[in-house]
C-alpha cells in the first residue's frame, strides 16, 4: 500500500552538504505535508503545499526549502545540514477538502548529520 | 496559534485494561481532532478522528470524546492488547485545506504488558 513514497529510507550527510529529500504520491491529493520528526517527539510541521500554493511555518528556519514541480511530487531541500537537523522526516498527503483532512504519512526518512 | 498538550506522556497497563490519554487545545476555533498511533519505526497511522460537531465516536475497541467547552477530547482503549503498544499522538486542526493543518501533541508512550 505504498500511496506516499519517500526516498531514500536513510540518508546519511556531512555537516553543511545540502541534502534533498524526495516524496512522491499516487492519491491525486491536493495538498502535500513536510514534517520534522526528532526521537521521542511529536511530528513538527514544516510546511506544506495546497496545490501550487506554498504556506510555510513561521518557525521553519530558512535552511529548509521545498519544491513542487507538479502534483505527485514534492522535494525538501536542506541548503546547510547541521547536527541539530538529524531526524525523520515525514511527507505526508491530504486531499485539502473539508471532511476529508485525514493524513496519509509516507514511511520517512531518517536523516544522519556527520 | 494552537498548541496541543497531550498527558500522559507515558502509560503502561496489564493486557486487558483500559487506556485513557488525555488532550487539550487551545485554539477553540479547532474543528477537527484525530489520533494517530506510531509504532516503533514506522509511519504514524490514523486510528480514529472526530469533529466538532459529534461528542463521541466509536470504533470497536477504540472511542474518542470531545468537550467542546472545556477544549478537550480524550482516546480510550478497551479490552488493551500487546499490539497496542504503540506511541500515540493526538491533534487538532482548524480547516481544511491551504489554511489548515495538523497540530500534534507530545505523544503517549502506551505500553500493554502481557
Amino acid at each position: 500500500d505504498a500511496m506516499v513514497i519517500q526516498n531514500p529510507r536513510y540518508q546519511v550527510t556531512q555537516f553543511g552538504k545540502p541534502v534533498t529529500l524526495s516524496c512522491s504520491q499516487t492519491l491525486n491529493h491536493n495538498v502535500m505535508y513536510w514534517y520534522q520528526q526528532k526521537s521521542s517527539q511529536a511530528p513538527k510541521l514544516l510546511f506544506h503545499y495546497y496545490d501550487k500554493d506554498f504556506n510555510n511555518e513561521a518557525d521553519t528556519p530558512d535552511n529548509f526549502q521545498s519544491r513542487r514541480p507538479n502534483t505527485s511530487f514534492c522535494f525538501l531541500d536542506i541548503r546547510s545540514p547541521g547536527l541539530g537537523d538529524a531526524a525523520m522526516y515525514l511527507c505526508a498527503t491530504s486531499m485539502g477538502d473539508r471532511d476529508n483532512e485525514k493524513l496519509f504519512f509516507g514511511s520517512g526518512t531518517q536523516l544522519s548529520v556527520l | 496559534g494552537e498548541n496541543v498538550e497531550q498527558h500522559p506522556s507515558t502509560l503502561s497497563v496489564q493486557e486487558g485494561d483500559s487506556a485513557v490519554i488525555k488532550c487539550t487545545y487551545s485554539d477553540s476555533a479547532s474543528n477537527y481532532f484525530p489520533w494517530y498511533k506510531q509504532e516503533l519505526g514506522k509511519r504514524p497511522q490514523l486510528i480514529i478522528d472526530i469533529r466538532s460537531n459529534v461528542g463521541e465516536k466509536k470504533d470497536q475497541r477504540i472511542a474518542v470524546t470531545l468537550n467542546k467547552t472545556a477544549k478537550h477530547f480524550s482516546l480510550h482503549i478497551t479490552e488493551t492488547q500487546p499490539e497496542d503498544s504503540a506511541v500515540y499522538f493526538c491533534a487538532a486542526s482548524k480547516v481544511a485545506g491551504s489554511q489548515g493543518n495538523l497540530i500534534f501533541g507530545k505523544g503517549t508512550k502506551l505500553s500493554v504488558k502481557p
